[in-house]
């Protein structure tokens, strides 16, 4: 059982607008900022929003993250096919002192 | 080119050692943070450990404590995971990743390494 918890799936239509959740508590989400990767099928993950909200080099806007108190939030609109992939987030939890991930969210483009 | 390679997977009997590297390129190896990341068949990513600049500092997820080490040489721009008395559910894809949490986060193509008799 993973310290932040993700919706196992989610869903959308092309153009929809995707929203995945990611719950902690204060030791982790409450006091850290969080990360979200994506990954497809045997390959690696990759950045998608680091610090809460901000996008690396190359990463379109169509991809937002927020955080409030000790949830986040990843944002994907305009949902094209290739967004169907794995989405996790990630934080320090500095109670455990080790890096925490969320279970994980399969999203599939309808 | 940031690159970061992965190698020393195999399959290895329970109880057995193995030691992964990480050899990286494109950057300045000794200014990032380093994390070893694995993955379960079909599961979700789970954080083993990381290690600080200058190697002075390293963190371990409970499980691994006491079995495995991480280490780097910085001149030799190497991540090491040494793992000891390998277990079955330590079974997975082993991803080094630099700057894990940060803007410069990149990952290798991950190792697979399978403990079984």
């Amino acid at each position: 059982q993973s310290v932040l918890t993700q919706p196992p799936s989610a869903s959308g239509t092309p153009g929809q607008r995707v929203t995945i959740s990611c719950s902690g508590s204060t030791p982790n989400i409450g006091r850290n900022s969080v990360s979200w990767f994506h990954q497809l099928p045997g390959t690696a993950p990759k950045l998608l929003i680091y610090r809460n909200n901000q996008r690396p080099a190359g990463v379109p806007d169509r991809f937002s993250g927020s955080k409030s108190g000790t949830s986040a939030s990843l944002a994907i609109s305009g949902l094209q096919s290739e967004d169907e992939s794995d989405y996790y987030c990630a934080t320090w939890d500095g109670s455990l002192n080790v890096v925490v991930f969320g279970g994980g969210t399969k999203l599939t483009v309808l | 080119e940031v690159q970061l390679v992965e190698s020393g997977g195999d399959l290895v009997q329970p109880g057995g050692s193995l030691r992964l590297s990480c050899a990286a390129s494109g950057y300045t190896f000794s200014t990032y943070w380093m994390d070893w990341v694995r993955q379960a068949p079909g599961k979700g990513l789970e954080w083993v450990a990381n290690i600080k600049e200058d190697g002075s500092e390293k963190n371990y997820v409970d499980s691994v404590k006491g079995r495995f080490t991480i280490s780097r040489d910085n001149a030799k721009k190497s991540l090491y995971l040494q793992m000891n008395d390998l277990r079955a559910e330590d079974t997975a894809v082993y991803f080094c990743a630099r700057d894990l949490m940060g803007a410069s986060c990149h990952w290798g193509q991950g190792i697979l390494v399978t403990v079984s008799s």
